[in-house]
């Protein structure tokens, strides 16, 4: 079993709607969970962190994380062209090492 | 106030050269991560070092890879004998000898290696 999983998509939405992106993990310990962006030929950049159960809001995204279905996710509202990229979910474990998922293709349509 | 660098951008080897990757962690960092990206997968942990210490390296193939970080100078990932399927993007990430565990990596604009 991978540490970290996402659906690799891709995932299509028109522009303005709401894109939402799942990822699931295997290790109970973990206690920090990230998600990075990717456009093509580009290096990963953090967009998002989460440490709660809960929402966490930064402008247009929102991360949750349920820790008792073992599952982060990322919504992103108001979807535009320039959010079209690669998504990637890590998650942080008690040894401190990061696991990534292999990423959902997200494009949003004009 | 520079971020991760690493170089060269592009690399092109033929097969059975030898590669040599280089990281220059953020100022005030002390931990270099290693990450490879093959194409259309996500990126797998390759190595962990502190300065003059491999700390973790349970994602480095045993062979024909290491990777070192001298007290001065960037960490190196060398490959020997390179072969087609290293093709890849190899990302460097660094962090600060205290990092918390709330810390997301900051990764350098990575090395694409192509073998040919």
């Amino acid at each position: 079993q991978k540490e970290v999983e996402q659906n690799s998509g891709p995932l299509s939405v028109p522009e303005g709607a709401i894109a939402s992106l799942n990822c699931t993990y295997s290790d109970r310990g973990s206690q920090s969970f990230f998600w990075y962006r990717q456009y093509s030929g580009k290096s990963p950049e953090l967009i998002m962190s989460i440490y709660s159960n809960g929402d966490k809001e930064d402008g247009r995204f929102t991360a949750q994380l349920n820790k008792a279905s073992q599952y982060v996710s990322l919504l992103i509202r108001d979807s535009q062209p320039s959010d079209s990229a690669t998504y990637l979910c890590a998650v942080k474990n008690t040894g401190n090492q990061f696991y990534f998922g292999t990423g959902t293709s997200l494009t949003v349509i004009p | 106030n520079a971020g991760v660098m690493q170089n060269p951008r592009h690399l092109v080897r033929r097969r059975g050269q030898e590669a040599r990757l280089r990281c220059s962690p953020m100022k005030g960092h002390s931990h270099v991560y290693w990450y490879r990206q093959l194409p259309e997968e996500g990126l797998k942990f390759m190595v962990y070092l502190q300065k003059e210490n491999i700390i973790d390296e349970s994602g480095m193939p045993k062979e024909r890879f290491s990777a070192e970080f001298p007290k001065e100078g960037p960490s190196i990932l060398r490959i020997q004998q390179v072969v087609r399927g290293d093709s890849a993007a190899y990302f460097c990430a660094s962090s600060p000898s205290l990092a918390l565990w709330t810390d997301g990596y900051t990764f350098g604009s990575g090395t694409r290696l192509t073998v040919v």
